[in-house]
């Protein structure tokens, strides 16, 4: 089965930019969704298709896929950014949603 | 505006099964694929399976294969999730899904607070 591997935490300065990086066999053939997930509520999608961003996420927030890596750029860091972050992909040879293991990102 | 509603959290002995319900609204209920997924305490976000809009057809996690039952009931908007079998591995908030745009399974938008399921003996 597809697997997708994240670094399980990542700490950054308030103003600073986070990346959170997502690795997969030929990742960059498919489509990378980006859960964030606060404590006590439900996960928000914050990217999808690679790049794009739902109504209401700050720009800050801009995705990328190639290759073997798809990554998550938080820009301006703000304390309300920490969360847990996760990729997903739909796995078409096996019809399954994969999720990454999770980032926790941590605001110094 | 969409909104779902779940039904209470529950508390079952292993070897148990629990049927979860998530009732929607705000939104053409048939025109959607919906996910089930699960957030376990340590295991981050684990996808059990999804039903297609006609509610004919599913598709399930294989590790979950044979013990996640999903239903729909279109007259009321509800979408249920019955699991079998629960160990203290099957402990955790079930949240039901909505696919991101009509027909579309690849992504979804979790809704609400979940369903908090306790397996314990």
């Amino acid at each position: 089965s597809y697997v997708l591997t994240q670094p399980p935490s990542v700490s950054v300065a308030p103003g600073q930019t986070a990346t959170i990086t997502c690795g997969g066999n030929n990742i960059g053939t498919k489509s990378v969704h980006w859960h964030q997930r606060k404590p006590g509520q439900a996960p928000v999608v914050v990217v999808y298709d690679d790049t794009d961003r739902p109504s209401g996420i700050p720009e800050r927030f801009s995705g990328s896929n190639s290759g073997n890596t798809a990554t998550l750029t938080i820009s301006k860091v703000e304390a309300g950014d920490e969360a847990d972050y996760y990729c997903q992909v739909w796995d078409s040879s096996s019809d399954e949603v994969v999720f990454g293991g999770g980032t926790k990102v941590t605001v110094l | 505006q969409v909104q779902v509603v779940y039904s209470g959290t529950e508390v079952k002995k292993p070897g148990a099964s629990v049927k979860v319900s998530c009732k929607a609204s705000g939104y053409s209920f048939t025109n959607y694929f919906m996910h089930w997924v699960r957030q376990t305490p340590g295991r981050g976000l684990e996808w059990m399976g999804v039903i297609n809009p006609s509610g004919d057809t599913t598709t399930y996690a294989r590790r979950l294969q044979g013990r996640v039952t999903l239903t729909r009931d279109a007259s009321t908007s509800t979408v249920f999730m019955e699991l079998s079998r629960l160990t203290s591995d099957d402990t955790a908030v079930y949240y039901c899904a909505r696919g991101w745009q009509p027909g579309r399974h690849d992504v979804f938008s979790i809704w609400g607070q979940g369903t908090l399921l306790t397996v314990s003996s």
